[in-house]
């Protein structure tokens, strides 16, 4: 059920890109992304509805592919404050109503 | 405006002990859902609701229980607390359900020794 995503960890240093990848193995009705720093609750980053919607917020942004049942996050020109752990969540309908599942998590580190 | 609210932030309980996590969100969502996150690991979906009087469970229900009789609380109670429940906890809400994004709780430590 737990999305799987890819790296599990990443050093940047500031200035540096990064791609974050995200796989599920049931079909997707929404894909969202979320970033936690340690000891605090996930932040909500984007929303992504549809296949292929991309999405931006500042440097970050998002694709989804419905049909592969993917979504990739890009960060790019890393800043210090995006260090943290990196969480896709996926949307799957059941009968009883929606499940949301996080991902495995991607720890980013971006130093000077 | 309070969103989501969990008490207590810190508990620890001996093995075998029973305790209920509070959960209250005041922002009239439908969808509330239990989060557990082992150290340096991922959230894990162990109960949610979509609406009150109906549950369902997630991915490790084991151990838990539930019940939503308001919209607004969702306690999660733990029978017979074990070492293997040492976790954080999150709480989360959101409206209709699909395609709004989670509110999170800030979450309760509990240790089981």
């Amino acid at each position: 059920q737990q999305p799987v995503q890819s790296p599990q960890a990443v050093i940047l240093r500031e200035g540096e890109d990064a791609v974050i990848n995200c796989s599920s193995s049931k079909a997707l009705y929404s894909v969202h992304w979320y970033r936690q720093k340690h000891g605090e609750a996930p932040v909500f980053l984007m929303i992504l509805l549809k296949g292929g919607e991309q999405k931006g917020h500042e440097k970050i942004s998002a694709s989804f592919n419905e049909k592969k049942q993917q979504s990739s996050l890009y960060l790019t020109a890393s800043q210090l404050s995006y260090s943290g752990t990196y969480f896709c969540g996926t949307e799957t309908r059941k009968n009883t109503g929606n499940q949301f599942y996080f991902g495995t998590g991607t720890s980013l580190t971006v130093i000077p | 405006n309070a969103g989501v609210t969990q008490t207590p932030k810190f508990r620890i309980l001996k093995i075998g002990q029973s305790m209920t996590l509070q959960c209250t969100q005041d922002m009239n969502h439908n969808y509330m859902y239990w989060y557990r996150q082992d150290p340096g690991m991922g959230l894990k979906l162990i109960y949610y609701s979509v609406g009150a009087g109906i549950t369902d469970k997630g991915e490790v229900p084991n151990g838990y229980n539930v019940s939503r009789s308001t919209t607004e609380d969702f306690p999660l109670r733990l029978e017979l607390a074990a070492p293997s429940q040492t976790s954080v906890y999150f709480c989360a809400s959101s409206y209709v359900g699909s395609g709004e994004k989670l509110f999170f709780g800030s979450g309760t430590q509990l240790s089981v020794l």
